[in-house]
C-alpha cells in the first residue's frame, strides 16, 4: 500500500507564477489536509477537507487554494506565488477528523 | 490563544532515558498526540492520549495530565536512530491539531 504520495518531490517556482501540488491517498481516508512546516515553528494548517466535496480554511488559507472533487485526491494551488510561501508542505489524511492523520513525504517549495 | 510549549533541543546519552515535556493551552481538548520527525522526512504518529495517565507501547511511553494542560513522552534504552524532532500536537474543540514546534533529540554515544 502506498498510503499517501506527493509530488513534486521538491520545486522552485519565480515568483508570481502558479502550481498545484499534488496529495493522493490510497487509504479511504474521508478526512485530508494541507499543512506547511518552517523552521522553528509547528506545523501549521492551511485547508482541510473533511469529505469529498467539502473544504475548509485552516490557520494560514491566504494565498493558497483546494479541492475535493473525490476522496482520494487533494490538491493544493498557489494562485500566484510569494517568496514567504517557500516552506516545506506536507499533505495528511485520517479516517476521520477524530482520528490519527498520517502524512505524506512532503514537497519542498522554494519561491524565488 | 491556543499554545504549545515544548523544548527546542535535548541532549540524551546511548542507552539512557528521556522525558520530553509539552504543555499545552487549547479551546477545548480532545486529545494528545505525538509524533516523530527524522530529518527530511515527514512526521510519523507515536502516540495518542485522551485520558489522564501513563500509555506504554514498547520503549516509548506518554503521559497526560487534562487538569494541569500536560504531558509527556518518555524514551527508554535510547538508540541512535532515536535522534530526531519529537512534535507535541493538541487537538482542539473543532477537532484541528495545533502543533508545537518540535524538539530536536541528539543521542550520543
Amino acid at each position: 500500500t502506498a498510503g499517501i504520495t506527493q509530488a513534486p518531490t521538491s520545486q522552485i517556482l519565480a515568483a508570481g507564477r502558479s502550481m498545484t501540488l499534488r496529495c493522493t491517498q490510497d487509504m479511504r481516508h474521508n478526512a485530508m489536509y494541507w499543512y506547511r512546516q518552517d523552521l522553528g515553528l509547528g506545523l501549521r494548517l492551511i485547508h482541510y477537507s473533511n469529505t469529498a466535496g467539502t473544504t475548509g480554511k485552516g490557520e494560514v488559507p491566504d494565498g493558497y487554494s483546494v479541492s475535493r472533487a473525490n476522496t482520494d485526491d487533494f490538491p493544493l494551488t498557489l494562485a500566484s506565488a510569494v517568496p514567504s510561501q517557500t516552506s516545506v508542505y506536507f499533505c495528511a489524511s485520517s479516517d476521520s477528523g477524530l482520528d490519527t492523520q498520517y502524512f505524506g513525504p512532503g514537497t519542498r517549495l522554494t519561491v524565488l | 490563544g491556543q499554545n504549545i510549549d515544548q523544548p527546542t533541543e535535548m541532549t540524551a546519552t546511548e542507552g539512557a532515558i528521556v522525558q520530553i515535556n509539552c504543555t499545552y493551552q487549547t479551546s477545548g481538548f480532545n486529545g494528545l498526540f505525538w509524533y516523530q520527525q527524522h530529518a527530511g522526512e515527514a512526521p510519523t504518529f507515536l502516540s495518542y492520549n485522551v485520558l489522564d495517565g501513563l500509555e506504554e507501547k514498547g520503549r516509548f511511553s506518554s503521559f497526560l495530565s487534562r487538569s494541569k494542560g500536560y504531558s509527556y513522552l518518555l524514551l527508554k534504552e535510547l538508540q541512535m536512530k532515536d535522534s530526531a524532532s519529537y512534535l507535541c500536537a493538541a487537538m482542539d474543540s473543532n477537532y484541528q491539531l495545533i502543533w508545537g514546534a518540535g524538539t530536536k533529540l541528539i543521542i550520543k554515544p
